[in-house]
């Protein structure tokens, strides 16, 4: 089975600063991961994914996450937020190959405030 | 143009009516998902089907019934709608094989009042 974590439904900074958004996951396959962001009424796009290559993964709008399998962690960081930054961010877990549902953790609120 | 679309964009309806929502991927993609976004905006899966096939079905009661009538589209249709299914429902697709990345629709808002 798998199941996705993140830690803090609300992260807020201010702008200009550090972003870190927390997710932890359990799987009992090699997992392939994803960070999508969701802006008011819209739909999903996806940020990044980790799918078995290289661990520091490199995304849209300056995000990137890491792959430690050792902390079964994917945290998604900025260097520097910006105010069009602020949405819902969702990390989720799937297997590789066939036809495989994405797990999804419960989101994380980024607020950023001037 | 828009990958993967999906109409009504908002859907506001009394209880016990039946609604439809449609999808359509312009992506060449095998596979098709509905996945439901509650007012927590929790995700989860509720349906797939791959080249017209339903391969996952989770829990999901049988008021609701996908239908693809090909692999480009994959339309849900729900019966006896009930206050707790208000929600926002996506659409998403994908290849079977690679990454298995997810391209989603912009979501259907239900209401049922």
């Amino acid at each position: 089975a798998q199941s996705v974590t993140q830690l803090g439904s609300h992260v807020s900074v201010s702008e200009g600063a550090l972003v870190l958004l927390r997710c932890n996951y359990s799987s009992s396959v090699p997992p392939y991961l994803f960070w999508y962001v969701q802006y008011p009424n819209q739909g999903l796009q996806l940020l990044l994914k980790y799918t078995s290559a290289a661990t520091l993964v490199k995304g849209i709008n300056g995000f990137e996450a890491e792959f430690k399998k050792s902390e079964t962690s994917f945290h998604l960081t900025k260097p520097s937020a910006h105010m069009s930054d602020a949405a819902e961010y969702f990390c989720a877990v799937t297997k590789a190959g066939g036809y495989n549902k994405l797990i999804f953790g419960a989101g994380t609120r980024l607020a950023v405030h001037p | 143009d828009t990958a993967v679309s999906q109409t009504p964009k908002y859907l506001v309806t009394q209880m016990g009516n039946d609604k439809s929502i449609k999808c359509e991927q312009n992506l060449g993609h095998d596979t098709m998902y509905w996945y439901k976004q509650d007012s927590k905006k929790f995700l989860k899966i509720m349906f797939s089907y791959n080249n017209k096939e339903l391969i996952i079905n989770e829990t999901v009661p049988n008021r609701f019934s996908p239908k693809s009538p090909d692999k480009a589209h994959l339309n849900l249709h729900i019966n006896s709608l009930e206050l707790g299914d208000s929600a926002v429902y996506f659409c998403a697709s994908s290849q079977p094989t690679g990454t298995n990345e997810q391209f989603f629709g912009p979501g259907t808002r239900l209401t049922v009042l």
